[in-house]
């Protein structure tokens, strides 16, 4: 079982449209959680980190229930900027105490006209 | 805004060649990472360093090799190019940063490696 769970998509969609994503992680000791935004043979940037109490950035939601290891982004009015691979991103710890990220295969987005 | 410039940008070269991919970062962070992606592919982690003098294998096994002599530069050397290490390569770092989760990382835009 991957460590990152994401359906790829491509996700197509009119602009103005509400889309969400969903993402499950499989370690429950994971403590840090985010969601990336990359473009195109681009490297991937933080679009937001997620908190317990799920939280918004403007057009953007991102939800966290740790009992059902699920992480969601919830994307309102949908640009055609928007069009992209949107990364689930989890943290572990190796067994050496290192703190890294797992990053998740992603979700293809296209927003149309 | 991340402070963190890899060179090459593209590199096309033969089999054989030992080769260079530099990574260096301006905001101090002490963590730094090598990940490798395919196109349309999910990222790997190669490898990452908890500071200076230590570095330490990721989760793909890579025939690279890595140093980090000075806080600000992580570069990744392969010693005999192949044409199986045609990929992307990115490098990331992260550490303590006002206002935000101290394990967000951030990329440098990519070394595009193409061996013949």
């Amino acid at each position: 079982r991957k460590e990152v769970e994401q359906d790829p998509g491509p996700f197509n969609v009119p602009e103005g449209a509400t889309v969400a994503f969903n993402c499950t992680y499989s370690n429950s000791a994971s403590q840090s959680f985010f969601w990336y935004r990359q473009d195109c043979r681009k490297e991937p940037k933080l679009l937001m980190s997620v908190y317990s109490s799920g939280n918004e950035d403007g057009r953007f939601t991102a939800q966290l229930n740790r009992a059902s290891q699920y992480i969601s982004l919830l994307i309102r009015d949908s640009k055609l900027s928007d069009s992209a691979t949107y990364l689930c991103v989890v943290n572990e710890v190796t067994n050496t105490g290192f703190q890294k990220l797992v990053f998740g295969t992603g979700t293809r987005l296209l927003v149309s006209p | 805004e991340a402070d963190i410039y890899q060179t090459p940008r593209y590199l096309v070269i033969g089999t054989g060649k030992k080769i260079t991919l530099e990574c260096s970062q301006t905001m101090g962070h002490d963590k730094m990472y090598w990940y490798q992606q395919d196109p349309g592919m999910e990222l790997h982690l190669i490898h990452y360093s908890y500071g200076v003098n230590s570095t330490e294998k990721g989760d793909l096994s890579s025939e690279s090799t890595v140093s980090r002599i000075r806080t600000e530069h992580f570069p990744l050397t392969l010693e005999s190019a192949r044409p199986s290490h045609t990929s992307q390569y990115l490098c990331a770092s992260s550490g303590p940063r006002t206002g935000e989760h101290p394990d967000t990382q951030y990329f440098g835009p990519g070394t595009r490696l193409t061996v013949l």
